[in-house]
């Protein structure tokens, strides 16, 4: 079975940091690129950052750039952000997906809940 | 960034009805659109991708149509299960972008 499954979410004081992990199984995890996007409380989603296949090229919202960093284990199955200098505005549930070509963002994980505050 | 407009914001509907959902991108996307739709409390799940093709497993009654800039998305006749959000995803460019959601309720 395709399954996603991600951890790491907590509550962080503002400034501070954490790494959200993301564990892939059911599919060959380095012939897809990853994705994730976060949903604050009442709100849409949006998207934060992706990376291929290799983890060689990374991409990052506006919002995020500086503060996050994508990265992968293709040994381990997994996908990470590291998120540093959190602010109140991050607080959100945050979602990886796998992207397949031509077919979007077709698996997503349950997500996990990130909230700062003091 | 590409801007995606989604309408309208909330829906109410019946059981049996039909109804139709839109998104409008800001600039040319071809077919690189997305539907998900969202339960609370749960992931977004893929319904239609390719602005057109149905993701398996989802039931017929959903159909997306549209490529360029408009595109919408179709439940032929709605379903208890059926009520939830609804959203579209470009993902023909970095940043991806998405609508701001059809939330569907009951009549």
């Amino acid at each position: 079975e395709v399954q996603l499954l991600e951890s790491g979410g907590g509550l962080v004081q503002p400034g501070g940091s954490l790494r959200l992990s993301c564990a892939a199984s059911g599919f060959s995890f380095s012939s897809y690129a990853m994705t994730w996007v976060r949903q604050a409380p009442g709100k849409g989603l949006e998207w934060v950052s992706s990376t291929s296949g290799s983890g060689g090229a990374t991409y990052y919202a506006d919002s995020v750039k500086g503060r996050f960093t994508i990265s992968r284990d293709n040994s381990e199955n997994t996908l990470y952000l590291q998120m540093n200098s959190l602010r109140a505005g991050d607080t959100a549930v945050y979602y990886c997906a796998r992207r397949t070509g031509g077919k979007g963002l077709d698996v997503w994980g349950q997500g996990t809940t990130v909230s700062v505050s003091s | 960034a590409i801007q995606m407009t989604q309408s309208p914001s909330s829906l109410s509907a019946s059981v049996g009805d039909r109804v139709t959902i839109t998104c409008r991108a800001s600039q040319d996307i071809r077919n690189d659109l997305g539907w998900y739709q969202q339960k609370p409390g749960k992931a977004p799940e893929l319904l239609i991708y390719a602005a057109s093709r149905l993701q398996s497993g989802v039931p017929s009654r959903f159909s997306g149509s549209g490529s360029g800039t408009d595109f919408t998305l179709t439940i032929s006749s709605l379903q208890p299960e059926d009520f939830a959000t609804y959203h579209c995803l470009q993902d023909y460019n970095i940043p991806y972008t998405f609508g701001q959601g059809t939330k569907l309720e009951i009549k």
